[in-house]
């Protein structure tokens, strides 16, 4: 079985310039996550999705960054403009909902110049 | 909000030897209990797991103890080899939605 996969897996950007990162949870898992992990930190939740509905995005920075996922499956997070202070990696992850286990890609490294 | 404490922050072990890494939790209502290893450049893995109506599991060499009136549980690692290196994070969850991380400890095997 596949795992959650994440593309790309290193970006390097200016800052004030715009960004996505792309993920692909495990097939058949209904709910999806967006961390945020700095260096030397746990991950922190950014968005939580169950299906297509975002159903906490409370920790989600909404002046710039958004989010997608259209028809419950793959999902985007985007940010624009970038800034310095977010630079870190971005970690997406799966599980099948109702108390499941919950399984991370192997997230997407950003660098803001 | 749940607030989680993981203690202790870097680790160094000589192989063969055991590894304890602990971590409290506030929220009494939490309820899942994951272990997860994160080598450098990867995502986290969850490892182990524990629910709340179990006190202690064991997979091989890596086990859980889960003390839900003092609201702390451990991982332990016995008979530590060199790839069993890299970070170790400790979170709490009720029933699977919000998961809230420790900071992670850094274990070290030394061969």
């Amino acid at each position: 079985e596949a795992g959650v996969v994440q593309s790309p897996r290193y970006k390097i950007i200016e800052k004030k310039q715009p960004v996505a990162f792309w993920c692909n949870p495990i097939s058949g898992h209904n709910t999806l996550y967006w961390y945020l992990q700095n260096l030397g930190q746990g991950p922190e939740l950014l968005i939580r999705y169950e299906n297509e509905e975002a159903v906490d995005d409370s920790q989600l920075p909404k002046d710039r960054f958004s989010a997608e996922r259209l028809k419950g499956v793959d999902s985007t997070l985007k940010i624009q403009p970038a800034e310095l202070g977010d630079s870190a990696v971005y970690l997406c992850a799966s599980s099948p909902g109702g108390g499941g286990e919950q399984y991370f890609g192997p997230g997407t490294r950003l660098t803001v110049t | 909000g749940e607030n989680v404490e993981q203690h202790p922050s870097t680790l160094s072990v000589q192989e063969g030897d055991s590894a304890v890494i602990k971590c409290t939790y506030s929220d009494s209502a939490s309820n899942y209990f994951p272990w997860y290893k994160q080598e450098l450049g990867k995502g986290p893995q969850l490892i182990i797991d524990i629910r709340s109506n179990v006190g202690e599991k064991k997979d091989q060499r890596i086990a859980v103890t889960l003390n839900k009136t003092a609201k702390h549980f451990s991982l332990h690692i016995t008979e530590t080899q060199p790839e069993d290196s890299a970070v170790y994070f400790c979170a709490a969850s009720l029933y699977g939605n919000q998961f809230y991380f420790g900071t992670g400890t850094s274990l070290t095997v030394i061969p």
